[in-house]
């Protein structure tokens, strides 16, 4: 089964100054992809970035971007110029490239601070 | 706007009650999803279904069931009420193909309060 792991429970960062939350996951599959949701305390779920495993590149959506290491099975989401609407949980999730079964896999979620 | 509607927003009852809680995924998806969300806690997958048929399944109790109907709405209900069940439930939807492939777009919860 696919596992998704977030190790910081919490992170800080000063606004305006770049932060980097980690994620692992584990699968056997190929093909797959990976993805970065904001929730903020209005509890909606909000995409913020997203990684198909056979793309090389890193994804990047102006202020995020992601260092994918599929071989190390690593998926780091980078915010730049971090702004005080940043603060919320960020879950990292992973869905295998499957057809018309295939859930949306979570982590526990890292809480982020902004702090001025 | 994720495009997937949910309702009601807020639900509050009674242990050993019974509950409906509706989606309407966005316009074409096929696939809904559920999933739970407690008090500080992760999302936890509880059940897909694919053009009305269940695809797949997660730790869903046995005091929940759900279905998915002809013109793609999907209910999940919850009967037998227990206090624990109090989450934030959410459902999403996904496209088989096209550009957004692999995203699942998530309504904003349906939260259920049992006192």
């Amino acid at each position: 089964a696919q596992t998704v792991t977030q190790s910081q429970p919490e992170m800080s960062v000063q606004e305006a100054e770049t932060v980097t939350l980690s994620c692992t996951y584990d699968t056997s599959e190929s093909d797959y992809y990976l993805f970065w949701y904001k929730q903020p305390p209005s509890r909606q779920m909000i995409l913020v970035i997203r990684q198909e495993a056979y793309k090389q590149q890193n994804a990047t959506e102006n202020r995020f971007s992601v260092n994918f290491q599929k071989a190390a099975k690593s998926f780091s989401l980078k915010i730049s110029d971090s702004q005080l609407g940043d603060a919320a949980m960020y879950f990292c999730a992973y869905r295998a490239y499957t057809g018309t079964a295939s859930k949306l896999t979570f982590g526990t979620g890292t809480r982020l601070q902004v702090t001025l | 706007d994720s495009g997937v509607t949910q309702t009601p927003k807020h639900l509050i009852t009674a242990t050993g009650q019974r509950v409906t809680l509706r989606c309407s995924p966005r316009s074409g998806d096929l696939s809904v999803y559920w999933y739970q969300q407690s008090l500080d806690q992760g999302l936890q997958f509880l059940i897909q279904y694919y053009n009305g048929e269940e695809r797949a399944k997660g730790n869903i109790l046995e005091r929940f069931s759900a279905q998915q109907f002809p013109d793609l709405h999907s209910e999940l209900n919850l009967s037998s009420l227990e206090l624990g069940d109090s989450a934030l439930y959410f459902c999403a939807s996904s496209e088989l193909a096209g550009p957004n492939t692999g995203e699942l777009f998530f309504g904003e919860g349906s939260r259920l309060t049992v006192l």
